[in-house]
């Protein structure tokens, strides 16, 4: 059964770093883009990143690029998203998404339960 | 930059027929993709490549595209489906952006 596990969130100042970790499950993880996709509190939902399945290629949302970077261990099957110089604009649940294919058709079939961050003094 | 365009709310009535759009300019281009987010719980997708349902998926959900416009069906509306819902696309520019519309919030009663 395929699974996608996020955690790594919490509480963290302005200015600080976190990393967040996907844990997959149930199928050929280095076969599959893997993406994050995030979601303030009560607002939509909005795409941070890509990776693809041999991570050879990443694209960022605008409002991440310079600041975070995804990052794939193909090996332990993981999938993570290093976030610097967080804003309390940053504060949202973020969920991993399983790209159909090695990162090209660029959507999401399965997704994780996600991980809260919260970004405040 | 690429923006998705969809209606706040809908509302209907048990058994109608519940109609959610999208709007995007690329969407001649690109395919629209749809999910549906339960209070508290991660997006299912409903929708995908414009009108392909996967499996698991009541048939009373049917999606379309024409022109820049992407709609989401809903036949028969129950109170089950009361909930909310995304688009989703990428721009035709080659930038490599994942762009979900607004969400729409369906009322079904």
């Amino acid at each position: 059964q395929m699974q996608l596990v996020e955690s790594g969130g919490g509480v963290v100042q302005p200015g600080r770093s976190l990393r967040l970790s996907c844990a997959a499950s149930g199928f050929t993880f280095n076969s599959y883009g893997m993406h994050w996709v995030r979601q303030a509190p009560g607002k939509g939902l909005e795409w941070v990143a890509v990776i693809w399945n041999d991570g050879s290629k990443k694209y960022y949302a605008d409002s991440v690029k310079g600041r975070f970077t995804i990052s794939r261990d193909n090996s332990k099957n993981m999938l993570y998203l290093q976030m610097n110089s967080l804003r309390a604009e940053d504060t949202a649940v973020y969920y991993c998404g399983r790209d159909p294919c090695g990162g090209d058709c660029f959507w999401f079939d399965y997704w994780g339960q996600g991980t809260l961050v919260t970004v405040s003094s | 930059s690429y923006e998705l365009t969809q209606p706040p709310s809908v509302s209907v009535s048990p058994g109608q027929t519940a109609r959610i759009t999208c709007s995007g300019d690329a969407l001649p281009k690109k395919y629209a993709y749809w999910y549906q987010q339960k209070s508290g719980q991660a997006p299912v997708l409903v929708i995908y490549e414009d009108s392909k349902r996967p499996s698991g998926i009541p048939e009373r959900f049917s999606g379309s595209s024409s022109g820049t416009m992407a709609t989401l069906t809903i036949s028969g509306a129950q109170v089950g489906d009361e909930t909310d819902y995304y688009c989703y696309s990428t721009d035709s520019s080659g930038n490599h952006r994942g762009v979900f519309g607004g969400g729409t919030k369906l009322t079904v009663l």
